[in-house]
């Protein structure tokens, strides 16, 4: 069965300091992952893909799938970054959406 | 284009009591998801529909909660009896080929 581990449920850093959301999955077949992310007040909403390998909002995700990861990272955080971030893997033919847990990412001024 | 709309937005009812929420997906959307979101978790999956067919359901707790999707576009998710441990945030989302899932505000349900 597919599995999404987010291991921190908050992470504190300062603007402008790197940041590194963590993302582990099981699953035994191809892996699509996804970042969602919640800010407040507002809906659950795409942040990126791994297939598109593309860069929104200055975050980026690499799939690594030896360690099987999908870390979100940005160089420089910003205040406006403070939000609820949810992995997610996409399996089966169906394409059944499973999401971790969330981090918390809160940005400190 | 027009999001998903879910209602009611908030909910409170007493334990044993039976509630109902409602969906519309964004048109054209085939696929149809309904998770539940309890606090400090994230959202997991209670069932997903295929235009009017269930093709996932595993995680629903058929003794009480049911679901339909009448026609293949509107959906609602029923709780009959409602337990404590039903509060939650219940999420609807569509998608048009499942890579990528648009959200509704969630139907907030608090059973006392």
């Amino acid at each position: 069965a597919q599995r999404v581990t987010q291991p921190e449920k908050l992470l504190s850093v300062f603007k402008g300091a790197p940041v590194e959301l963590k993302c582990n999955y099981s699953y035994s077949g191809s892996p699509e992952l996804f970042w969602y992310v919640q800010y407040s007040r507002q809906r659950l909403q795409l942040l990126l893909r791994h297939i598109s390998r593309e860069s929104i909002k200055g975050f980026t995700a690499d799939l690594n799938k030896g360690e099987t990861s999908f870390h979100l990272k940005k160089p420089f955080a910003q205040e406006e970054d403070s939000a609820m971030y949810y992995c997610a893997l996409i399996s089966g033919g169906y394409q059944k959406v499973t999401f971790g847990t969330g981090t918390k990412l809160q940005v400190i001024p | 284009e027009a999001g998903v709309a879910q209602s009611p937005r908030y909910k409170i009812i007493e334990k044993r009591q039976s509630v109902a929420f409602w969906c519309n997906p964004i048109s054209g959307h085939a696929t149809l998801y309904w998770y539940q979101q309890i606090l400090g978790q994230g959202p997991k999956l209670l069932i997903q529909f295929q235009n009017n067919g269930v093709v996932d359901d595993s995680q629903l707790p058929k003794d009480r909660f049911s679901a339909e999707r009448l026609k293949g576009v509107d959906s609602t998710l029923k709780i009959q009896p409602a337990k404590l441990e039903d509060s939650a945030v219940y999420l609807c989302a569509s998608s048009h080929g499942g890579e990528k899932l648009f959200f509704g505000s969630g139907t907030q349900l608090s059973v006392l």
